[in-house]
């Protein structure tokens, strides 16, 4: 069974620019939740997907935002980067809410120069 | 408020040694989970325990729920134990359900 996959694993983007990430769940799982990892902030919930409807978001600007498709699939964007948003980004997938066991992809690292 | 902490900061041991890392957690905190995260970054699921014990290899892990602590027990570690251990749980907020990590115990276990 395929673990979760996100898409890219590395990348950097200038100040100003926007990005997108992709994360794709264990198959069957139906609830896809967003992470940020900082070193001085640790890691950060950002958002739940689940069913096609953001359940809950974290304390992140409007910047941050997502989706998630009918397959369950989502996709995290974050317009006009700040060298802040310099970070680490995992998504975990669970079976159905974010109460449940997570499980977690290998993350995508952007760099914002 | 919500809180979830984490003790030792670091760690560092032998080759062999035992360990035992503690999570303790506020009351709108629950369903436990302990995490490795590996050198490239990944956390890789170690335990969900919201409550009992549960053995996998040389870790296990016990969660005491009514007391709001878990423990992570590691024995005769290798040097691919090293790394970052978090814990994390999840809680209620106005918008709905989040999850709050702690902020790791570093291992650092030498040959």
């Amino acid at each position: 069974k395929a673990g979760v996959t996100q898409t890219p694993r590395y990348l950097i983007k200038t100040r100003g620019q926007q990005v997108t990430l992709s994360c794709s769940p264990i198959s069957g799982h139906r609830s896809v939740s967003w992470y940020q990892q900082t070193p001085g902030q640790g890691l950060q919930f950002l958002f739940e997907y689940f069913s096609e409807t953001q359940r809950n978001k974290g304390n992140f600007p409007g910047r941050f935002s997502g989706r998630q498709f009918s397959n369950s699939r989502s996709e995290m964007n974050v317009s006009t980067l700040e060298l802040g948003d310099s970070a680490l980004y995992l998504c975990a997938s669970s079976l159905d809410r974010i109460t449940g066991e997570l499980f977690f992809g290998e993350g995508s690292r952007l760099t914002v120069l | 408020g919500i809180q979830v902490e984490q003790s030792p900061p670091d760690l560092i041991l032998q080759e062999g040694a035992n360990s035992t890392l503690r999570c303790n957690f506020s009351d709108s905190v629950n369903n436990l989970q302990w995490f490795h995260q590996n050198p490239w970054g990944q956390l890789i699921n170690l335990f969900y325990i919201p409550s009992g014990t549960k053995q996998n290899g040389r870790l296990s892990a016990t969660t005491v729920a009514t007391e709001r602590y878990s423990l992570l027990y590691i024995s005769s570690s290798q040097t691919t134990d090293s790394g970052v251990y978090f814990c994390a749980g999840h809680y209620y907020n106005q918008a709905g359900t989040a999850l709050i990590f702690g902020k790791g115990t570093t291992l650092s276990v030498s040959s």
